[in-house]
């Protein structure tokens, strides 16, 4: 199975920065590649999906970048409601996660 | 609206059964794809099952296969997952999960509220 990498795996920020999280793939997943928000309690959600694309009524503060194995998730300006944990998932095999990133408030 | 309502969650002993169902209404059911992914409390996702959309193709986790088995149910827009010898690590929340249309990519969706399988003696 291709193991998916997040770094970091928690981070303490402000509101109001940018704040960014990535992903590694073991092999080369083209643009394979999609990233999930799941606040505490509820289920996931997601945010960008083929490594670039923004889903329909997502914030465009949510950007994605990256192909092969080295993708980005990127917040242009951390609002209150983006406290929460993220997850990337490859779909170019068998599905694996990201083991997330949880982002807290400093 | 596209909405996902998992039922069937409850206490089960080791080596016990257990079938989770998923009621789906809002979409075009048998237009797509169907998967489960379960997260233990605390812990991170993991993809359990897939079915396509005509019920013939099925995928499964490693740690699950041979001891779980998908199914679908387009006649009554139903996902149900049917899980055998459970054990203490198969404790979690199960999600049933809408995959994208094809022509997007095979990210998810839409995902349910999710049904808590305790596997406990």
């Amino acid at each position: 199975d291709i193991q998916m990498t997040q770094s970091p795996s928690s981070l303490s920020a402000s509101v109001g920065d940018r704040v960014t999280i990535t992903c590694r793939a073991s092999q080369g997943i083209g643009t394979d590649l999609h990233w999930y928000q799941q606040r505490p309690g509820k289920a996931p959600k997601v945010l960008i999906y083929n490594a670039f694309t923004l889903q329909r009524g997502v914030p465009s503060r949510f950007s994605g970048s990256g192909s092969g194995t080295d993708f980005t998730l990127t917040i242009s300006s951390l609002q209150p409601e983006d406290f929460a944990t993220y997850y990337c998932h490859q779909t170019y095999s068998t599905y694996t996660f990201g083991q997330g990133t949880k982002v807290e408030i400093k | 609206e596209v909405q996902l309502v998992e039922s069937g969650g409850d206490l089960v002993q080791p080596g016990g059964s257990l079938r989770l169902s998923c009621a789906a209404s809002g979409f075009k059911f048998n237009d797509y794809s169907l998967n489960w992914v379960r997260q233990a409390p605390g812990k991170g996702l993991e993809w359990v099952s897939f079915i396509g959309s005509g019920g013939s193709t099925t995928d499964y986790s490693d740690s699950v296969r041979g001891r779980f088995t998908i199914s679908r149910d387009n006649a009554r827009n139903s996902l149900s997952l049917q899980m055998n010898s459970l054990r203490a690590d198969d404790t979690a929340f199960y999600y049933c999960v809408r995959s994208a249309p094809e022509d997007d990519g095979d990210f998810l969706d839409y995902w349910g509220q999710g049904a808590l399988v305790t596997v406990s003696s």
